[in-house]
């Protein structure tokens, strides 16, 4: 069956530091790839999105996202984190008619 | 601004009451879709609707109902509430490619908070 994993339900990071988000799918063949964020009370905004071609995405907010066939993952980076990067992201697979959320990753960002 | 519009914001409902949650859209999007976002379970589809006048079922569509009477709105129906259905619901709408759910992103509305007792 298709499938979204986020292994990590809760990640907390210091502000000024480096974050990563992993992702790994499961699909039969190279699904549409998507992260989104959530804030409290919200709903979801695209970040980015990987279709085909480059395997580095660059979103909006400074996120980028890298797709990694071998890996089967599409994990998502920060440089620098920033206080209001606090919230839960959404990582998200398309294929064959069919779009698979993760169960999303909360992220506490720390003074 | 365009966007999604969902109503009410939050709701309290006693068991066997009848709700129906409202969505609308402005982007002339043909695809909307339902989603029930439940803790450690992401979001969940529960109908689609893949152009104006047609409607499916998505991964849990039991106890819930749709109907999609033109391109911009989109309203979900519970007929006979019950304490699982207790849940965030999230509307949302797409363009694109897809005989069911389309392959661009989507977008969301900010969702209703129900409460079923």
């Amino acid at each position: 069956a298709q499938s979204v994993t986020q292994p990590d339900i809760h990640i907390t990071v210091s502000e000024g530091a480096s974050l990563e988000l992993r992702c790994n799918y499961s699909y039969g063949a190279t699904p549409y790839l998507f992260w989104y964020v959530q804030s409290p009370g919200q709903g979801l905004q695209l970040l980015l999105k990987y279709f085909s071609g480059d395997t580095l995405v660059q979103g909006i907010k400074g996120f980028e996202a890298e797709f990694k066939r071998s890996q089967s993952s599409f994990n998502l980076r920060k440089p620098s984190v920033h206080w209001s990067d606090a919230a839960e992201y959404f990582c998200a697979g398309y294929n064959n008619n069919d779009m698979r959320f993760g169960a999303g990753t909360r992220l506490t960002v720390k003074p | 601004i365009a966007g999604i519009t969902q109503a009410p914001t939050s709701q309290i409902l006693a068991a066997g009451r009848r709700m129906t949650l409202r969505c609308t859209q402005d982007m002339r999007h043909n695809a909307m879709y339902w989603y029930r976002q439940d803790l450690g379970l992401g979001l969940r589809l529960i109908h689609y609707s893949n152009t104006a006048g047609t409607t499916g079922k998505g991964e849990v569509p039991d106890g819930y109902s749709v109907s999609r009477a033109n391109t911009d709105d989109f309203p979900l129906t519970l007929a006979s509430a019950v304490p699982s259905q207790t849940s965030v619901y999230f509307c949302a709408s797409s363009d694109g490619q897809g005989a069911k759910v389309k392959n661009q992103p989507q977008h969301f509305g900010d969702g209703t908070r129900l409460s079923i007792l």
